[in-house]
């Protein structure tokens, strides 16, 4: 059964660090993994996805990196803004359905 | 935006009642997801609907239904309602099957007294 692990779980940092954020998954035949920002009491934006046979895609200020063997993908954001402050998911897809599993999310707050 | 739409935004319900939870699609999207998302966790997956036909569910009792309808719209029904069903509920649509992204809508916020 595919788990999926985001470390850490509340992330607080000043404006204009760097910082990266971690996502692992326990079954390594997946389609592709994608990160998601989620704004309070809001739905899912789809920041990046990185197909299987890839290993990493950026997105502006933001890069995610995939490594399939280990199980483990991270999102690198640059220069952190407030306006960056929001829920990250990570989210695995595998098997016959276009189905996600998804992290339990990593709660990022940028101090101006 | 998404072009991802739900109703209602909130909805409070008391334990034991029927609940319908509305999504609509974007034209030419065959394929739509629900996920229940508890508060301070990750969206599960409920059920996926392609073509109006169930095509995959998740680990949740029968009395989470769905429907799917030819123009693009969508329900999750959810009867004998209990506490834990409190969460805000996604729906998400793509154009078929294949390994895509999914686009999805604001959510509907369940509250179950």
């Amino acid at each position: 059964k595919q788990e999926v692990t985001q470390i850490p779980a509340a992330l607080s940092v000043p404006e204009g660090e760097n910082l990266v954020l971690n996502c692992s998954f326990t079954d390594s035949a997946i389609y592709n993994l994608q990160w998601f920002r989620q704004d309070p009491g809001k739905g899912l934006t789809s920041l990046l996805l990185i197909q299987s046979s890839q290993r990493e895609q950026t997105s502006g200020r933001l890069n995610a990196s995939l490594d399939k063997s280990s199980g483990r993908s991270t999102l690198y954001i640059a220069a952190s803004q407030p306006g960056d402050s929001a829920t990250y998911l990570c989210a695995v897809e595998g098997g016959a359905t276009n189905k996600l599993i998804f992290g339990t999310g990593t709660l990022l707050a940028v101090q101006p | 935006e998404t072009g991802v739409t739900q109703s209602p935004t909130h909805l409070i319900k008391t334990r034991g009642q029927q609940v319908t939870l509305r999504c609509s699609s974007q034209s030419g999207h065959n394929t739509v997801s629900w996920y229940q998302q508890a508060l301070g966790q990750g969206p599960q997956f409920i059920f996926q609907y392609y073509r109006e036909e169930e095509n995959g569910r998740g680990n949740f009792p029968p009395r989470f239904s769905g429907l799917q309808f030819p123009n693009y719209s969508s329900e999750l029904n959810v009867n004998a309602l209990e506490l834990d069903d409190s969460a805000l509920y996604l729906c998400a649509s793509s154009p078929g099957l294949a390994v895509e992204t999914q686009y999805f809508g604001p959510g509907t916020r369940l509250l179950v007294l």
